[in-house]
């Protein structure tokens, strides 16, 4: 079966200061790979999705950057946080290879920048 | 641009009232995908449904169903004799051929006993 898994679970981290959150999933290959924002009593921004190794479409300008070095493996990325960059992160895969399946969500990662 | 609406920003109904949780998309494509949600307070997104844009039939799963319409590019929720346990905060979500995967603000949905 595929599962999915976000680390870390929460995070505090000093403005200016880098980060980097990482996403796995096993069981399936060629996924499609998402990152969302959401801030608090807010909804899900998409932030970054890839359908491909090096392929990365960035849906919001900001500070923020995406990867994607191994097929599973998707990572969130900043050089230096901003107050703004706190919020609820939350990868999510669907079938990929061109079907339209359900998205499946991580854990999420709690981030909150001080 | 692909766009999904959920007007209701919150709803509070008492315990075994129905309630209708409304979105409105928007695709230029024509093939499609539409998907709900759920969101309890633990903040896992749990998914309840999925609808291709070729199937307009009505769904129901226990005390849930869906009306999707086409004409009107709604694809609505609707929580038959509600109970506490699905207070929760209700994402609808419109995938197209890009299969870029995108939500609306939510709703979140109070049921009091």
């Amino acid at each position: 079966s595929q599962t999915i898994h976000q680390w870390p679970a929460t995070l505090v981290q000093p403005v200016g200061s880098p980060l980097s959150l990482e996403c796995t999933v096993e069981g399936t290959s060629n996924p499609n790979l998402y990152w969302y924002r959401q801030a608090a009593g807010r909804g899900l921004q998409l932030l970054f999705y890839s359908v491909g190794i090096g392929q990365i479409s960035s849906e919001v300008p900001q500070n923020l950057s995406a990867s994607r070095p191994q097929d599973r493996q998707f990572i969130l990325s900043s050089k230096k946080l901003l107050l703004s960059d706190s919020g609820f992160y939350l990868c999510a895969w669907s079938g990929g290879e061109g079907r339209n399946t359900e998205a499946f969500f991580g854990q999420g990662t709690r981030l909150t920048v001080v | 641009a692909q766009k999904v609406t959920q007007a209701q920003t919150e709803i509070s109904v008492v315990e075994k009232e129905d309630v209708t949780l409304d979105c409105v998309y928007e695709t230029r494509d024509t093939t499609y995908y539409l998907f709900w949600y759920k969101q309890p307070p633990s903040g896992e997104l749990v998914f309840l449904i999925r609808r291709n844009s070729f199937d307009e039939q009505n769904e129901i799963s226990g005390r849930y169903s869906w009306n999707f319409q086409k004409s009107t590019s709604s694809f609505n929720f609707t929580i038959t004799a509600s109970q506490v346990v699905d207070s929760a905060v209700y994402f609808c979500a419109l995938s197209d051929r890009a299969q870029k995967l995108v939500f609306g603000q939510g709703t979140r949905l109070t049921i009091n006993p």
